[in-house]
């Protein structure tokens, strides 16, 4: 079956640290890849994705992602990590389906300032 | 705020009542879906609609699960006999037209709370 698993489930940074989150994927066929951003209260938001090209994505406020077809990967990497980063982050793939999205469990991420 | 609209925000219901979201995507969409998300997990996957043919159904809306989209426009989830098990966050989302082999990106509304006692 189609799935997206996220490795880490609760991170802890300080600011200014780097950030990785692993997603995983496994399925074959057109590989569109996608982060959601869910901040404390608000609804999810499209942080960055990957339909095809270059492997190294560059969404909003400073995330980037780097698809790895060898290693099924697409991780979330930030140099510099904000208090303000602190919400909830999903990977998301193609789901069974033809159009449904399947989601990763999920990182909550809090960075202590 | 042209975004994904959704009502009620929050729902507490008895178990064995029926309860109806409704969905209001951004209006040039023409594909919505609805999701449905518990405490520590991502979405999942419940029903799409592309105009107003819904398309697919997951096995995770039983038979006490209906939705409609009757104008191609907003879309409404109906839970019937509603379950303590149905205690959720339901999202909707929306997306625009994309070539048939890529997954457009979506754009998600601020979900409906469902509280079942």
């Amino acid at each position: 079956a189609q799935s997206v698993s996220q490795h880490n489930h609760h991170v802890i940074l300080s600011e200014a640290a780097s950030l990785e989150l692993g997603c995983n994927y496994s399925y074959g066929g057109t590989v569109n890849l996608f982060w959601y951003v869910q901040y404390p209260g608000q609804h999810l938001q499209l942080l960055l994705k990957y339909f095809s090209g270059d492997p190294l994505v560059k969404g909003i406020k400073g995330f980037e992602a780097e698809f790895i077809k060898s290693k099924f990967s697409f991780n979330l990497r930030k140099p510099s990590v904000q208090w303000s980063d602190t919400a909830e982050y999903f990977c998301a793939g193609p789901g069974t389906g033809r159009r449904a999205l399947t989601f990763g469990s999920g990182t909550r991420l809090q960075v202590q300032p | 705020d042209t975004g994904v609209s959704q009502n009620p925000r929050h729902k507490i219901t008895k178990r064995g009542q029926n309860v109806t979201f409704r969905c209001d995507p951004i209006s040039e969409h023409n594909r919505l879906y609805w999701y449905r998300q518990t405490l520590g997990q991502g979405p999942e996957f419940l029903t799409y609609f592309q105009n107003e043919a819904q398309l697919e159904k997951s096995r995770l809306l039983s038979d006490r699960f209906s939705a409609e989209r009757p104008k191609g426009s907003f879309s409404t989830l109906e839970i019937q006999r509603t379950e303590q098990g149905d205690s959720a966050m339901y999202l909707c989302a929306s997306s625009s037209l994309l070539s048939d082999t890529q997954h457009g990106e979506q754009y998600f509304g601020p979900g409906t709370r469902l509280t079942v006692t």
